[in-house]
């Protein structure tokens, strides 16, 4: 069946570091592809998406590429802040079923 | 706010219980999931409305029902509780019920079964 695989964590970084969170994906069909973060005591929000092969998403400094040859979406931030301490979720969703299906979480924590 | 209301925020109770969650999605949108966060499970998908009608079922189990009403709000109930029920539970709704969708989570139920 489908579904998503992370990195796993915690990844501890200082702050203004670079940083890639890992994520492949098994699918049929064409999935489209999101990352969502949830903050302490936070419901998850959708940070970026991207819906078909080479298309970037991008917000708030965070870009990942859907990359189809290589069936991954891996995040990264330039420099990363303190605020972006969180738990980062890399998902997918097809056209042809109704699930969002999530990878098990990336948790993050950026030291000053 | 992410315009997605859960009720009640933290609830305690005790094994063998029945526990109503609820969940009102945010404005204009038809369909309604429900998942379970637990520490050593992750994110896990219960079970999707779209409109009223039940679209996809996850890895719910039998003790644990939902349904959707036609102003579209939706309540989990879990009966039967056992202490591995504990877990955070989330209400997410979206405006179609599959493709690109963009799901907006709710703050969250936290239940605690002592």
């Amino acid at each position: 069946g489908d579904s998503v695989t992370q990195m796993e964590g915690p990844v501890t970084l200082s702050e203004e570091a670079f940083l890639t969170i890992n994520c492949t994906y098994t699918a049929t069909g064409y999935p489209s592809l999101f990352w969502y973060v949830q903050y302490p005591g936070e419901g998850l929000q959708l940070l970026l998406k991207a819906t078909k092969a080479d298309d970037k998403g991008s917000n708030k400094g965070f870009e990942a590429t859907y990359r189809k040859e290589t069936t991954s979406f891996h995040l990264e931030k330039g420099s990363v802040q303190v605020s972006d301490s969180a738990v980062y979720f890399c998902a997918l969703t097809g056209t042809s079923y109704d699930k969002v299906i999530f990878g098990p979480g990336t948790s993050l924590s950026v030291i000053p | 706010d992410s315009g997605v209301t859960q009720t009640p925020k933290h609830l305690i109770t005790a094994t063998g219980q029945r526990v109503t969650l609820r969940c009102s999605p945010r404005s204009g949108d038809l369909s309604v999931y429900w998942y379970q966060q637990s520490l050593d499970q992750g994110l896990q998908f219960l079970i999707q409305y779209y409109n009223g009608e039940e679209r996809a079922k996850g890895n719910i189990l039998e003790r644990f029902s939902a349904q959707q009403f036609p102003d579209l709000h939706s309540e989990l109930n879990l009966s039967s509780l056992e202490l591995g029920d504990s877990a955070l539970y989330f209400c997410a709704s979206s405006v179609e019920w599959a493709g690109a969708n963009v799901l907006t989570f709710g703050a969250g139920s936290r239940l605690t079964v002592l």
